[in-house]
């Protein structure tokens, strides 16, 4: 398995600009989850799906920010209009929840908002 | 709210020496507690996973032992190389699913 794969690695883009990050979670996996790491918070949790329905998203800033998971291979977060303060590197990762097995992170997009 | 402490935040030791990091959390209804492993400007890389049934899990020069009724996990590692030098985090998963991770333990072994 190729392991939980984000696109894209890095992202640099305008105030004000939309910006889409896509993760494809491993095959058999029930759980996908989206987290946002900065040296000021560490690892926060923004989202998560079970069998592709969002769970919770109580950790989503706020209404710029959105983020879909259309089928089981797939899931978009996205932000708009993005801000300076959004710059981050975001993770996908994925986890069967049956199997009690722990999580498989993605690579990470860093994003960047000049 | 469950809540997950690593101390220290950085530790620095020389090549050869045996180390302990440590994670705390306060709600002692886990499903499971990962150590994972961060380089610089890299993602994350599960280390160990030990069930909340389990006491500790191994790997290579790896050992992490939970006590769920204290709330506390160790990493041991032993033989300790430059190569183990980056940010180990731990997760601890609750029964609603959702994993709380610590800020992490910045690890320096000098050669």
């Amino acid at each position: 398995d190729a392991g939980v794969i984000q696109s894209p690695r890095h992202e640099v883009t305008e105030m004000g600009q939309e910006v889409t990050l896509r993760c494809k979670p491993i095959s058999g996996h029930n759980s996908l989850f989206w987290y946002r790491q900065t040296m000021m918070r560490g690892l926060e949790l923004l989202i998560y799906f079970n069998n592709n329905v969002p769970i919770d998203d109580s950790g989503m800033p706020e209404d710029r920010f959105s983020a879909k998971m259309p089928n089981a291979s797939f899931s978009t977060l996205k932000i708009q209009p993005s801000e300076p303060r959004d710059s981050a590197v975001y993770f996908c990762a994925s986890v069967n929840m049956g199997q009690r097995a722990g999580y498989t992170f993605g690579s990470g997009t860093r994003l960047t908002v000049v | 709210k469950q809540e997950v402490t690593q101390i220290p935040a950085a530790l620095s030791v020389p090549e050869g020496e045996n180390l302990v990091l440590n994670c705390s959390f306060t709600d002692s209804a886990i499903y499971n507690l990962q150590w994972f492993r961060q380089d610089p400007g890299k993602g994350l890389t599960s280390l160990l996973l030990i069930q909340s049934s389990q006491r500790e899990q191994t790997s290579g020069r790896l050992n992490a032992s939970l006590d769920k009724s204290s709330g506390r996990s160790t990493l041991y590692i032993a033989a300790s190389q430059p190569g183990d030098s980056a940010t180990y985090l731990c997760a601890v998963k609750t029964n609603a699913g959702k994993s709380t991770f610590g800020d992490g333990t910045t690890l320096t072994v000098k050669p």
